[in-house]
């Protein structure tokens, strides 16, 4: 079935620097979620993308859907202690969400 | 705070026993998902429902089976429970359609002794 590719798995960035996390998929995306799941807690929806080439911004977080709808990438500007969690993309097709493995971000202050 | 609920929050029991975990959606949300999280599959989902009716079946178990009543709360039953079935399970939410956003909830922790 249909699988998403989230890499990297972990990533740990000192505070101010910048992450990125990017999905990839083999086959076309009807389109692309975004959740944060803080440790301990549960995933909660950033973003949605429908279209090819897509960007959004929500602050800090710059959310990109690509040209050919098979990937996607979620960059944080100056990461900040409050951004630490798993980042999960989730393609919502057929009345499921299908998931990337998620990154895990570990911000050092 | 999502809106959804969840009870139990934990839940620790052996192996071969059978437990039911309960979800209540958001006020006025028709659609409910169940998802399972573990270390080794990741979040994975497993059934959805619909004002009542199965409307979606993903990687679920047989020993597993879910139900969605009047009132819209659901009930996911796990049955010959197995050391490999310790996990998060999450409930979420939405009105209708297959594009809205899923509310989770803060999800029930199983651990199978």
């Amino acid at each position: 079935g249909q699988q998403v590719m989230q890499i990297p798995q972990y990533q740990h960035v000192q505070e101010g620097e910048d992450f990125t996390t990017y999905c990839n998929s083999s086959t076309t995306l009807s389109n692309i979620q975004w959740y944060k799941q803080r440790p301990g807690g549960h995933p909660v929806f950033l973003i949605q993308l429908v279209k090819s080439g897509e960007v959004k911004k929500q602050k800090r977080l710059t959310f990109q859907f690509g040209e050919a709808k098979k990937n996607s990438s979620l960059h944080i500007t100056a990461t900040q202690t409050t951004d630490v969690g798993t980042y999960f993309c989730a393609e919502n097709a057929g009345n499921m969400l299908t998931f990337g493995g998620g990154t895990r971000l570990m911000v050092k202050p | 705070d999502s809106g959804v609920t969840q009870t139990p929050k934990h839940l620790i029991t052996a192996t071969g026993q059978r437990v039911t975990l309960r979800c209540s959606p958001r006020s006025g949300d028709l659609s409910v998902y169940w998802y399972q999280q573990s270390l080794d599959q990741g979040l994975q989902f497993l059934i959805q429902y619909y004002n009542g009716e199965e409307r979606a079946k993903g990687n679920i178990l047989e020993r597993f089976s879910a139900q969605q009543f009047p009132d819209l709360h659901s009930e996911l039953n796990l049955s010959s429970l197995e050391l490999g079935d310790s996990a998060l399970y999450f409930c979420a939410s939405s009105t209708q359609t297959y594009t809205d956003t899923q509310y989770f909830g803060p999800g029930t922790r199983l651990t199978v002794l």
